[in-house]
């Protein structure tokens, strides 16, 4: 089955400077990558998806890269700021079947 | 995004008691629902795929007859987490799927067992 990984486990960086979080799948066949912010005691929020058939996708301060040769796929997070310290969690799937996890990325804004 | 109710978000109970949490889509139906259990600090891990009108698919490990699944219409699913005991305390959350594959989570429920 699939198997994803993600790095780091923990980052911190200084309020305005950039984050990036990575992950590595192992299914070619997975076509379907989301990324989710979870803030403490709260649910996790889609804060971004992308699929196979595209290699980059930017909203506002947030992006995320897809490599599908090299099976893996980036979040960057620029001109971070306080409220974006959470959470995150980098997914991957094939149609119809269920969303694997890595294991998160506690990321701190330092003010 | 879709809008994904949880209840409860708390639950105390003493050992050896049945607990059922609920999931509701409440803007769109969910022929399928998805059941997690997450531990503190930790990530997301996938105990069951519930489909509307059949049985649900468990994952390796998760004891069907201890945490029983019911997706009895498009937009509830019910977990109940029968004779339960301290290691059972967990946070459950429940999450249902678009048609164009975006997930979207339930509030969770904290569930502690004493």
């Amino acid at each position: 089955g699939e198997n994803v990984e993600q790095h780091p486990s923990t980052l911190s960086v200084q309020e305005g400077d950039s984050a990036v979080i990575k992950c590595t799948y192992s299914d070619s066949a997975s076509n379907y990558f989301p990324w989710y912010k979870q803030e403490l005691g709260k649910r996790p929020q889609l804060i971004i998806d992308i699929r196979s058939n595209v290699g980059e996708k930017k909203d506002q301060r947030i992006a995320v890269t897809l490599n599908k040769t090299a099976k893996h796929f980036s979040l960057h997070i620029t001109e971070t700021q306080p409220e974006d310290s959470a959470v995150y969690f980098c997914a991957a799937s094939k149609r119809n079947t269920p969303l694997v996890f890595g294991k998160g990325t506690r990321l701190s804004v330092i003010a | 995004g879709a809008v994904v109710s949880q209840h409860p978000s708390r639950v105390i109970c003493k050992s050896g008691t049945s607990v059922k949490i609920e999931c509701r889509s409440l803007d769109f139906q969910a022929t399928t629902m998805f059941w997690y259990r997450q531990f503190p600090k930790k990530s997301l891990m996938l105990m069951a795929t519930s489909n509307e009108g059949s049985k649900a698919t468990y994952e390796q490990g998760v004891e069907k007859d201890k945490f029983l699944i019911n997706h009895a219409s498009l937009t509830l699913s019910t977990l109940t987490v029968t004779s339960a005991h301290p290691e059972d305390s967990s946070f459950y959350i429940c999450s249902a799927r678009l048609v164009n594959e975006k997930l979207f989570f339930g509030s969770g429920t904290q569930l502690s067992v004493l």
